[in-house]
């Protein structure tokens, strides 16, 4: 299993943009990284999911080195709802080994 | 559309004692997976299934049985509570597994052994 690690907390002020990185130096060829958001009392959220380089959707972007030992997810312009635990997931496309990172704890301030 | 439901929201068993927690989706997806959730653990693979009849085990399978008879439904069994078992369980799907899908989660079960 790909082990993966993230920060436990995070603190920004609202209009950042906010970074968080993922570490998971045993990611297999076939691995993809995929982040999610979870709120409390709910499941996690799909965010954004990427194999190399970068990608973007309407909400986040995230970078992914050529040897793609971390990711980082990128939150522009962060609001007060974006307070929430976010998660890494490494895994294969045969959805049998997917190792979830602790999560990072952000919390947004005005 | 509801996605994927989840019941119960909450359960307080004793030690020893069976449960089974349901969980069911409505978006005809193939993959089904149960993960536990701990604190500072993040989430943690129980039992998967790629398609009616298919299952297979996860990270951390011990005490836990599954089946799924169905397209739609992936029920988690739990033989004999032990308080090591208490945690907040989530109920995952998705599309396909011939690329890795994005997975949509139910909002959970917290369980309580005493």
């Amino acid at each position: 299993l790909a082990k993966t690690t993230q920060p436990i907390s995070m603190d920004s002020y609202e209009g950042q943009e906010v970074n968080i990185t993922c570490s998971h130096n045993n990611i297999a060829t076939n691995d993809y990284i995929t982040w999610y958001q979870q709120f409390p009392s709910q499941g996690p959220r799909f965010i954004i999911q990427g194999y190399k380089t970068k990608v973007t959707n309407e909400v986040a972007s995230l970078f992914i080195p050529a040897d793609r030992k971390s990711s980082t997810l990128s939150l522009p312009r962060v609001s007060l709802s974006d307070t929430a635990v976010y998660y890494c997931l490494v895994g294969n496309n045969a959805g049998n080994m997917l190792t979830f990172g602790g999560g990072t704890r952000l919390m947004v301030k005005p | 559309n509801a996605g994927v439901t989840q019941t119960p929201k909450f359960q307080v068993l004793k030690t020893g004692q069976s449960m089974t927690l349901q969980c069911a989706q409505d978006m005809n997806h193939e993959y089904m997976s149960w993960y536990r959730q701990d604190p500072g653990m993040g989430l943690r693979l129980i039992h998967y299934s790629v398609g009616a009849g298919i299952t297979d085990q996860g990270e951390v399978p011990n005490g836990y049985n599954v089946s799924r008879s169905t397209t739609e439904d992936f029920p988690l069994r739990l033989l004999s509570a032990a308080p090591s078992q208490t945690s907040v369980y989530f109920c995952a799907s998705s599309q396909t597994t011939g690329r890795f899908e994005k997975l949509f989660f139910g909002s959970g079960t917290q369980l309580s052994v005493l």
